[in-house]
């Protein structure tokens, strides 16, 4: 049963353009959540999703960033017109069912803007 | 609204000493608590979980925590330490914020061992 895979491990973008993260769950997970790790600052919570829903966005920047989990296809997390302060990891995790399971965490995403 | 703090951002411990990192949480109702390990340039690993029952709950690698309700703390525990051991610990809880149950971490701590 392979883990939560992330793609791209690394991505560098100029300032302005857009960076879509991506995140394929385990099988068998329905929720998807989105981390963002600077150094120093530990984890902060984005989006939570389910397939075709979102949850809880609350952890979102309002303007640039979305996050989309469709029916078909792995989740997304899109930043437009991204700045420097976008830099950092990005960790995207996915458990099953159930408010006591563990949520299990992709190698991550390493965002360079330029 | 649910909250993890990890007092300490560094913990040195020589090896063969016992380890302790520290957790405390905030959180409406009954806990799940959650340990996770994290190295370098890697994503984060599940090392052991509380949902109910005895407090001691033993994982992966030898690390145990225990769970106390009334400090509200989830300390991780390892009565031996090794080098291998040094990494980024994080703690986290899930509870009803909202009726989401979204884990929330701490800031993490990092684990240092001596040789």
């Amino acid at each position: 049963n392979a883990g939560v895979m992330q793609n791209p491990r690394h991505l560098v973008r100029r300032r302005g353009q857009e960076a879509r993260l991506r995140c394929s769950p385990m099988k068998g997970h329905s929720h998807v959540y989105w981390y963002r790790q600077l150094p120093e600052e530990g984890l902060k919570f984005m989006v939570y999703l389910q397939k075709e829903n979102i949850i809880d966005e609350s952890g979102m920047p309002k303007e640039r960033f979305s996050a989309e989990f469709p029916k078909e296809g792995p989740s997304i997390l899109r930043i437009q017109q991204v700045v420097r302060g976008d830099s950092a990891a990005y960790f995207c995790a996915s458990s099953p069912e159930g408010m006591n399971t563990e949520a299990f965490f992709g190698q991550g995403t390493r965002l360079t803007v330029v | 609204a649910q909250s993890v703090a990890q007092p300490e951002d560094q913990v040195n411990v020589a090896e063969g000493n016992p380890l302790t990192v520290k957790c405390t949480y905030s959180v409406s109702g009954n806990p799940y608590l959650f340990w996770y390990v994290q190295y370098p340039n890697r994503g984060l690993q599940f090392l052991l979980k509380y949902i109910t029952g005895d407090n001691l709950v033993k994982g992966s690698y030898g690390f145990e925590a225990e769970f106390n309700k009334s400090q509200t703390s989830f300390h991780l525990k390892k009565p031996s330490a090794l080098v291998s051991d040094s990494a980024l610990y994080f703690c986290a809880v899930r509870g009803p914020s909202g009726g989401s149950y979204i884990p929330t971490f701490g800031r993490g701590t990092s684990l240092i061992v001596h040789p």
